[in-house]
């Protein structure tokens, strides 16, 4: 069974940039897509971005500006950043792997780690 | 972008209880909705893809229906492990967009 876990600095300050990582167990980052969702507090799911294991991304493009994604297949890592971070930031950030039982190409969140919050703060 | 409206936001059930909630797609998604289950500190669950299949190890209790732009989750029999909150997902297209979930309370 597929495990994922973020981890990364729960407290960033303002102007700074966030820097997440996502390692996968008991399976490998290919051949899957990956997505970087945030929830804020109190507040809906946004997808932020996705990748696959050989670098292809996709980014919101409310984000996209400030985001980037990376993979990592010899650590089993996907990565996060997000430059220049504001309170609005504030919010738990979700690594899931992309799943499909079909040959249609389509692809919901299969595996989610449990997420990990991120303070913005002085 | 594909808008997910999901009702109701907080739901009062007892043990026992018949329970559904709705994800209601801006445009036609075919079949392309999963339903999650979260728990307060652990991982989201999925439970339900193309809208009505079980994932692999779900309680039958749970069951999903509904295609182009209405859709539903019912646990037929609320148990105590079920309170939880629940969110829809479509994935159609790019980006992936939620439902604003659904918190199942114990009344």
């Amino acid at each position: 069974q597929v495990q994922v876990q973020e981890s990364g600095p729960g407290l960033v300050k303002p102007s700074e940039t966030l820097s997440l990582t996502c390692t996968v167990s008991g399976g490998s980052v290919s051949p899957n897509y990956w997505s970087w969702i945030r929830q804020p507090p109190g507040k809906g799911l946004e997808w932020i971005a996705y990748i696959n294991y050989s670098g292809s991304a996709k980014y919101n493009p409310l984000l996209k500006s400030r985001v980037t994604v990376s993979v990592d297949t010899s650590k089993n890592q996907v990565s996060l950043q997000l430059s220049a971070v504001t309170a609005a930031d504030t919010a738990v950030y979700y690594c899931a792997r992309h799943v499909s039982h079909d040959t249609t190409g389509f692809e919901f969140l299969g595996n989610w780690g449990q997420g990990t919050l991120v303070t913005v703060s002085s | 972008d594909i808008q997910m409206t999901q009702s109701p936001s907080t739901l009062s059930a007892s043990v026992g209880d018949r329970v559904t909630i709705t994800c209601r797609a801006s445009q036609s998604i075919s079949s392309w909705l999963a339903w999650v289950q979260h728990k307060p500190g652990k991982a989201p669950k999925l439970l339900i893809y193309k809208a009505s299949t079980l994932d692999s190890g779900v309680p039958s209790r749970f069951s999903g229906s509904g295609s182009g732009t209405q859709f539903t989750l019912t646990i037929s029999s609320l148990q105590p492990d079920d309170f939880a909150a629940y969110f829809c997902h479509q994935y159609i297209s790019s980006p992936i967009t939620f439902g604003g979930g659904t918190k199942v309370e114990i009344k």
